[in-house]
């Protein structure tokens, strides 16, 4: 059972470029979770899906982050008009199981962006 | 808001001593806590969890704590090793994980 994949694992992108992070959850795992991390910081809650559906997305600015997890295919990170502070590691984690059944979250290795 | 703080300043310690690293939380107890290991430049793994309900979590050489009169939880590590070198994480479960900024500790040969 291969284990959360996120690509790209580094991304290099000028001022005002899009960026568009994939993750692929784990087989049978229908939670995905996208989290921030600088340097020597935490993981910065951005937001929550559940297939098809956003259940919270109280961690991601308003404009010109968006995120899906449709059906079909990975869930997409997606980062208009990038700016240099957008520089990051963005990671993904997806779960079999809600918050309310102790889910345990499987993460991926992390997807590097660098704005130039 | 929720606020999770772990100690910032690296935790130095030597092999094959015990290393106890805390997380202390303001505001509501959550439903669970867990524990998370990370490498530089790698996602984070988990490790441990421990319910409200539970005072105390062990597997192998680690141990969790959780009191939730303090608002605190204790991870430990006994007879550590190099190895055993990382960031450790821990996070609470509320309508969504939230994360600590993480305690890096160094185990020395």
């Amino acid at each position: 059972n291969a284990g959360v994949m996120q690509n790209p694992r580094h991304l290099v992108r000028r001022r005002g470029q899009e960026a568009r992070l994939r993750c692929s959850p784990m087989k049978g795992h229908s939670h995905v979770y996208w989290y921030r991390q600088l340097p020597e910081e935490g993981l910065k809650f951005m937001v929550y899906l559940q297939k098809e559906n956003i259940i919270d997305e109280s961690g991601m600015p308003k404009e010109r982050f968006s995120a899906e997890f449709p059906k079909e295919g990975p869930s997409i990170l997606r980062i208009q008009q990038v700016v240099r502070g957008d520089s990051a590691a963005y990671f993904c984690a997806s779960s079999p199981l809600g918050l309310a059944d102790t889910g345990e979250l499987f993460f991926g290795e992390g997807s590097r962006l660098t704005v130039l | 808001s929720q606020k999770i703080e772990q100690n910032s300043e690296a935790l130095n310690i030597q092999e094959g001593k015990t290393a106890t690293l805390t997380c202390n939380y303001t505001n509501y107890s959550p439903a669970y806590l867990q524990w998370y290991r990370q490498d530089p430049g790698r996602g984070p793994v988990f490790l441990l969890l421990i319910r409200e309900n539970e005072k105390e979590k062990r597997k192998e050489r680690l141990k969790v704590t959780f009191d939730t009169t303090l608002k605190q939880s204790l991870f430990h590590i006994t007879a550590s090793q190099p190895a055993d070198s990382a960031t450790y994480l821990c996070a609470l479960a509320f309508n969504k994980f939230y994360f600590g900024s993480g305690t890096k500790l160094n185990v020395k040969p």
